[in-house]
């Protein structure tokens, strides 16, 4: 199973870009990588998913470099609603195992 | 409705009492998952169905636990004898794998469980 690792928290500003990134360094060549945002007493909700490369949608971008050990979330002009916890998952199949999650906290 | 429906919505017991869970999947999802959410934590993965196959129960942390589904549709999760310790938030996920090699999850509201 792909172990994924993300900062605790983040802090921003709105109107500025966010960047979240996640190590998945066992990540097996059939994963997809999918990315999900939290609201408190909310069940999580999926932004994008990914296989390699680039991804985007009208909320956000998804970055895969070519060894695709990490991959990068990224939210332009975030606001404050965007203050979440965000969630990389790593796999197919079954066992879909959520990590910690980053906390993100957007200031005015 | 479109979603996923998950009853109740809160559930306060003693401890010692078995405790039943249930979650709608969105008609036509073939695949459902059962995650536990403690006070800010992340999500732990308890169990797995998909179609007609063995459910994947290799997430459950104790033989209280346990889950079916009947008919590929609701599903109920089961907890026995429960203990402070089981407090928590059952979220409750469906998806059409078909569609792509995951799918995407949708999530229920939830289930909050507290144990006295």
């Amino acid at each position: 199973l792909a172990k994924t690792t993300q900062p605790i928290s983040m802090d921003s500003y709105e109107g500025q870009e966010v960047n979240i990134t996640c190590s998945h360094n066992n990540i097996a060549t059939n994963d997809y990588i999918t990315w999900y945002q939290q609201f408190p007493s909310q069940g999580p909700r999926f932004i994008i998913q990914g296989y390699k490369t680039k991804v985007t949608n009208e909320v956000a971008s998804l970055f895969i470099p070519a060894d695709r050990k990490s991959s990068t979330l990224s939210l332009p002009r975030v606001s404050l609603s965007d203050t979440a916890v965000y969630y990389c998952l790593v796999g197919g199949g079954n066992m879909l195992t959520f990590g910690g999650g980053t906390r993100l906290m957007v200031k005015p | 409705g479109a979603g996923v429906s998950q009853s109740p919505s809160n559930k306060v017991t003693e401890k010692g009492k078995d405790v039943e869970l249930r979650c709608d999947p969105i008609s036509g999802h073939t695949a459902l998952y059962w995650y536990r959410q403690s006070l800010g934590q992340g999500l732990e993965f308890l169990i797995y169905f998909q179609g007609n196959s063995a459910p994947d129960k290799s997430g459950l942390p104790s033989d209280r636990f346990s889950a079916e589904r009947t008919g590929g549709s609701v599903s109920t999760l089961t907890i026995q004898r429960t203990q402070q310790e089981d407090s928590a938030v059952y979220l409750c996920a469906s998806s059409n794998p078909g569609q792509g090699i995951t799918g995407e999850l949708f999530f229920g509201e939830g289930s909050r469980l507290t144990v006295l």
